[in-house]
């Protein structure tokens, strides 16, 4: 089955712990990529990577750090969590580019609900 | 820059009742546009999507059309049921965004039997 996954779905932590949040996805697709979603907010876009050992700071990146040694991974790294990083994050991935210069849709993971104290 | 509008809601309704979820966007280019659906604690699904002006998209009867004359995406569906109670989303993605999908606020649609 063609998915993305993450783990953990729930983290509870205290400020500066560092923690890492894993994102894969069998699809073979070039593009992932990190968002968070907060109430009255949305979806925002932390980091994303147009392909293997290429990555790029989306909207909001502070505090944030990713890695893309692998075409199907993509881990999101919190080297010294705070408050308000407490947020519900997606991980999604697509295909870079669609057919005559349209845009792809992206797939989204399950979500990690991350609480930090 | 690029944005996406789209009403807040709560969006109440009866089931069988017709529903519009407005969307309007800006952006630079011919963005490809999107909505997504979330249910109570999971993740965004692709609801459908449009890639061009005048292209409808549509999936388990819902519908939208990409007008780019308005700059609008609106959602319908001519018979809404309680399933369908979940939070939907619009988006666009363009190049001129990094490729990054760019959200409205998402409304939330409750429907009661």
């Amino acid at each position: 089955e063609a998915q993305v996954t993450q783990n953990p779905r729930y983290l509870i932590t205290v400020t500066g712990k560092k923690l890492t949040v894993t994102c894969s996805q069998n699809m073979n697709h070039e593009y992932m990529s990190w968002y968070r979603q907060d109430p009255g907010l949305g979806l925002r876009q932390i980091y994303y990577s147009m392909n293997v050992e290429v990555t790029d700071k989306g909207d909001v990146p502070e505090g944030y750090k990713v890695s893309r040694k692998e075409k199907r991974n993509f881990p999101l790294i919190l080297e010294s969590p705070s408050p308000n990083q407490t947020s519900l994050y997606f991980c999604a991935s697509s295909l870079r580019r669609g057919v005559a210069g349209t845009y792809n849709e992206q797939f989204f993971g399950p979500g990690t609900r991350l609480t930090v104290l | 820059g690029n944005s996406v509008t789209q009403m807040e809601g709560p969006v109440t309704l009866s089931e069988e009742a017709f529903l519009t979820i407005n969307c309007t966007y800006t952006a630079t280019g011919y963005p490809s546009l999107f909505w997504y659906v979330q249910y109570p604690g999971e993740g965004l699904q692709l609801l459908l999507k449009a890639t061009k002006a005048d292209d409808k998209g549509s999936n388990k009867g819902f519908e939208a059309t990409y007008r780019k004359e308005t700059t609008s995406f609106h959602l319908e569906k001519g018979s809404v049921q309680v399933s369908d109670s979940a939070v939907y989303f619009c988006a666009l993605r363009n190049s001129q965004a990094g490729t990054a999908l760019i959200f409205g606020k998402g409304t939330t649609l409750s429907v009661s039997s």
